[in-house]
């Protein structure tokens, strides 16, 4: 079965620091990886996603995740934090059948100024 | 363009009671997804749409869920004898095509269920 591991619940960064939020994934199979934002009281807003390639995906907002198959991770980055960038993140992976999402528990992003 | 949508943003209601939620998909969209969150949780699938279809209804919780799509676009997810345990957001998503591996879901906004 396909599983996703966010095993953070709260990150905590200071604005202008680099941030980083984990996931691992377990997949049978080639993984599709996703990263959502969702901000309080909103639906999730797609970040960006791996599908094949480049290890190094870029996204939405600055993001960034590194795809790493031994390691089985898909962590998501950013290079200098924002206030505005605090949220609650997802980390996602694709059902190659159905298509349907298995998200992670999400992690609170927390960055202060 | 419209986003997804869905209606209502809010729904109270009391234990026992029947309940419709809609979702209106970016147009041109086939492909058609419901997910439930609950609090502290993330989203957890519960039926999609390829079309007018209900290709997979895996994550629906018992027999109380329903859902339709009945041509193609605007689904109600319709919930029966609510209890209290169904309290949640209610979220849906819509993607061009289930069968493009690279295509993302495009999520609404939910709807709010909270059962008395």
């Amino acid at each position: 079965a396909q599983s996703v591991a966010q095993p953070e619940d709260q990150v905590n960064v200071a604005e202008g620091n680099p941030l980083t939020v984990k996931c691992t994934y377990s997949v049978s199979g080639n993984p599709y990886l996703f990263w959502y934002v969702q901000y309080p009281n909103r639906g999730l807003q797609f970040l960006l996603k791996y599908i094949t390639g480049d290890n190094l995906v870029k996204g939405s907002y600055g993001f960034e995740a590194e795809f790493n198959k031994s390691q089985t991770s898909f962590h998501l980055k950013k290079p200098s934090a924002l206030v505005s960038d605090s949220a609650l993140y997802f980390c996602a992976v694709r059902d190659g059948n159905t298509g349907k999402l298995i998200f992670g528990q999400g992690t609170t992003l927390q960055v202060k100024p | 363009g419209a986003g997804v949508s869905q209606t209502p943003s809010n729904k109270v209601t009391e234990k026992g009671k029947y309940v419709e939620l809609r979702c209106d998909p970016i147009s041109g969209h086939t492909a058609l997804y419901w997910y439930r969150q609950s609090l502290g949780q993330g989203p957890e699938f519960l039926i999609y749409f390829q079309g007018t279809g209900a290709a997979d209804d895996s994550g629906l919780p018992n027999d109380r869920f329903f859902a339709v799509r009945p041509e193609g676009s605007v689904s109600t997810l319709k919930i029966q004898r609510t209890e209290r345990g169904d309290s949640a957001v209610y979220l849906c998503a819509s993607s061009l095509s289930v069968t493009e591996l690279y295509n993302e879901q495009f999520f609404g906004p939910g709807t709010r269920l909270t059962v008395l």
